[in-house]
């Protein structure tokens, strides 16, 4: 069976220091792969997506970034955190019309 | 405005039905999605339709679809105390991302 790992689970970082997100997905093979933030009592806003490695579709303008440099791991970076970067990240993985969440990343920048 | 709208909160009492609703407005939506998210967690598939479904069933859970309208609900039968979360309904357009509501928290009183 498929399992999606994120990590960290809870991250707090001071106003301009990097970031750097993982996700890996175990039990398939190129999967779509999609990086979404929520913010408090919010809904998910799609961030980045990838459908195979070096691919990346950016959805929104911002100071963050993505990469994905194995077929099933995909991480999420900023070269210097926004207070308004806070939030609950969750990556998500997708074999086509179906996406399967991981447990998320809370950030906090202080 | 948001392309996918939901109420924000829903109460019921143990054991009666919940309808959850949600309303979208791209006509080109491929897929509709419920998602459920538990407090701290990431997101969980419940159930999704293609669009040239009207309903679909699983177990205690009813997904109606009116396309005409643009309409989606999700029915849970026999509410029990551990539905109690939030419920996301999201579509899929050609981008194969989803864009989701901002939620309906669901508190089942005992």
């Amino acid at each position: 069976s498929q399992t999606i790992h994120q990590w960290p689970a809870t991250l707090v970082q001071p106003v301009g220091s990097p970031l750097s997100l993982e996700c890996t997905v175990e039990g398939t093979s190129n999967p779509n792969l999609y990086w979404y933030r929520q913010a408090a009592g919010r809904g998910l806003q799609l961030l980045f997506y990838s459908v195979g490695i070096g691919q990346i579709s950016s959805e929104v303008p911002q100071n963050l970034s993505a990469s994905r440099p194995q077929d099933r791991q995909f991480i999420l970076s900023s070269k210097k955190l926004l207070l308004s970067d806070s939030g609950f990240y969750l990556c998500a993985w997708g074999p086509a019309y179906e996406q399967y969440f991981g447990p998320g990343t809370r950030l906090t920048v202080t | 405005g948001e392309d996918v709208e939901q109420s924000l909160f829903l109460s019921v009492r143990e054991g009666d039905s919940s309808v959850i609703n949600c309303t979208y407005t791209d006509s080109s939506s491929t897929y509709l999605y419920w998602y459920k998210q538990e407090p701290g967690a990431g997101l969980q598939l419940l159930t999704y339709i293609f669009s040239n479904m009207d309903m679909k069933q699983d177990q205690r859970l009813t997904v109606l679809l009116n396309k005409k309208d643009k309409h989606l609900s999700l029915r849970i039968a026999d509410t029990q105390t551990g539905d109690s979360a939030i419920y996301f309904c999201a579509e899929m357009r050609g981008r194969r991302a989803l864009t989701f509501g901002s939620g309906t928290r669901l508190q089942v009183q005992p």
